[in-house]
């Protein structure tokens, strides 16, 4: 299995709502990563997790939770979000620390909108 | 904080010709990549370059990576219709961190 896979393809959400964004890859790699894309915008990332632990976060607003159950599944859990927060969230998986060759590999992404 | 420049920002080109696009940057990488973006996808990883003058092929693709360690170009032979979409580059600056350029937009006209 050499894909990040991630749900749902499409989210519409009002501002009051809770949902959350769910990646996952089986490609036995140690970092895990959320980025926010606006259109014809390059990816921004917003946080890291490596070996299941969260080691960068990009000042990213609260209402933003990441979330790593075990080493192939990434969360991003929403809540009161902003109609602005609306763009292409990309999840994307690399090996991690211990490997020098440690491109990361994307998922087709999530688009939300926000009401 | 570190700044990637992509050039062209945009190539309108006859299919079968020959493209052409670099990325500049004022700080030093270990490492460069090239992705592909279609719209609506994820970017597709098309070469990872690790090594200052390394000059890596993927099919119609070749990149290279600088000797200053500061900028990489890519080229595509023969451009087909299918190679339309968006290319950034980006530089690897640790295990876990990854700046991506502005994008180059491409589009083949059959």
């Amino acid at each position: 299995d050499t894909e990040v896979t991630q749900t749902p393809k499409h989210l519409v959400m009002g501002m009051t709502n809770k949902k959350s964004l769910k990646c996952e890859q089986h490609m036995g790699h140690r970092a895990m990563y959320w980025y926010k894309q606006k259109a014809k915008k390059p990816p921004e990332l917003m946080f890291v997790y490596s070996y299941e632990k969260l080691s960068i976060n990009e000042s990213v607003p609260s209402r933003f939770s990441p979330e790593c159950p075990n080493s192939s599944l990434l969360n991003l859990h929403l809540h009161a979000l902003q109609p602005e927060d609306s763009a292409l969230y990309l999840c994307a998986s690399s090996l991690g620390r211990v490997s020098t060759y440690n491109e990361q590999f994307f998922g087709p992404g999530t688009r939300l909108t926000v009401l | 904080g570190q700044q990637l420049n992509q050039s062209p920002q945009s190539m309108f080109i006859q299919e079968g010709e020959d493209v052409s696009m670099n990325c500049t940057s004022s700080s030093i990488f270990n490492t460069w990549l090239w992705y592909k973006q279609d719209p609506g996808e994820g970017p597709v990883l098309l070469i990872a370059l690790y090594k200052a003058g390394e000059l890596t092929s993927n099919g119609r693709l070749t990149a290279q990576f600088g000797i200053t360690r500061k900028d990489s170009f890519l080229n595509i032979s023969a451009s087909i219709p299918s190679d339309v979409g968006i290319y950034f580059c980006a530089g690897k600056t640790s295990y876990d961190k990854v700046i991506f350029g502005p994008g180059t937009s491409l589009s083949v006209i059959p």
